[in-house]
């Protein structure tokens, strides 16, 4: 599966947008980019996904690069409960998911 | 039901015993995934079931790790002889055929080995 590069942490102000960036330079032409979230104590938690256009719904947009090497997950404002580590993710046909660190977000109040 | 659904939620076990870990997915869901997280890491990829079938076992450690859906739904992970290395929380997820192809997890089920 192709890998995908985040920053290790975060930090935003509360009622802040939130943008954290993900780089997957060998993704192939096939493999959407998922985006999951998992709060602390649980599972985690889809937010969104996108294969070449940008994408928005309740809970975040996912703006994806021209060349679809890289993409952004834009929360618009960040509240105390969207502290989590988020999951940039490519899925292939197997539909099986690799996780890799992610990045950890912190809000302040 | 709603949600997935795992029991038991924490498990406390001596080192060489055996374990089954249960998960219950969202009714109507073909596809089951099993993951196992380890503290401060993200989740690792053990199997997947379509319907009663493992489509992808690649993610199994060892010998001592096996799960079953027998009927297409409720799953079971098992593992035997434990160890001490096991200790994780072992995370199952259901994905519908239709829709948007999205994973759905569960809370998890704590393992720790003693």
């Amino acid at each position: 599966d192709a890998k995908t590069t985040q920053p290790n942490s975060m930090e935003s102000n509360e009622e802040e947008p939130v943008h954290l960036p993900c780089n997957h330079s060998t993704i192939s032409g096939t493999d959407y980019i998922h985006w999951y979230r998992q709060l602390p104590s649980q599972g985690p938690e889809y937010v969104i996904h996108g294969l070449t256009s940008n994408v928005n719904n309740r809970m975040a947009s996912l703006a994806i690069a021209e060349d679809r090497k890289s993409s952004t997950l834009i929360l618009h404002r960040a509240t105390l409960r969207d502290a989590a580590v988020y999951y940039c993710i490519l899925r292939g046909a197997s539909y099986k998911l690799s996780f890799g660190a992610g990045t950890t977000v912190t809000v302040r109040a | 039901g709603a949600g997935v659904s795992q029991t038991p939620s924490n498990k406390v076990t001596e080192k060489g015993k055996y374990v089954e870990l249960r998960c219950d997915p969202i009714s109507g869901h073909t596809a089951l995934y099993w993951y196992r997280q380890s503290l401060g890491q993200g989740p690792e990829f053990l199997i997947y079931f379509q319907g009663t079938g493992a489509a992808d076992d690649s993610g199994l450690p060892n010998d001592r790790f096996f799960a079953v859906r027998p009927e297409g739904s409720v799953s079971t992970l098992k593992i035997q002889r434990t160890e001490r290395g096991d200790s994780a929380v072992y995370l199952c997820a259901s994905r519908s055929s239709s829709g948007a192809n999205v994973l759905t997890f569960g809370a998890g089920s704590r393992l720790t080995v003693l």
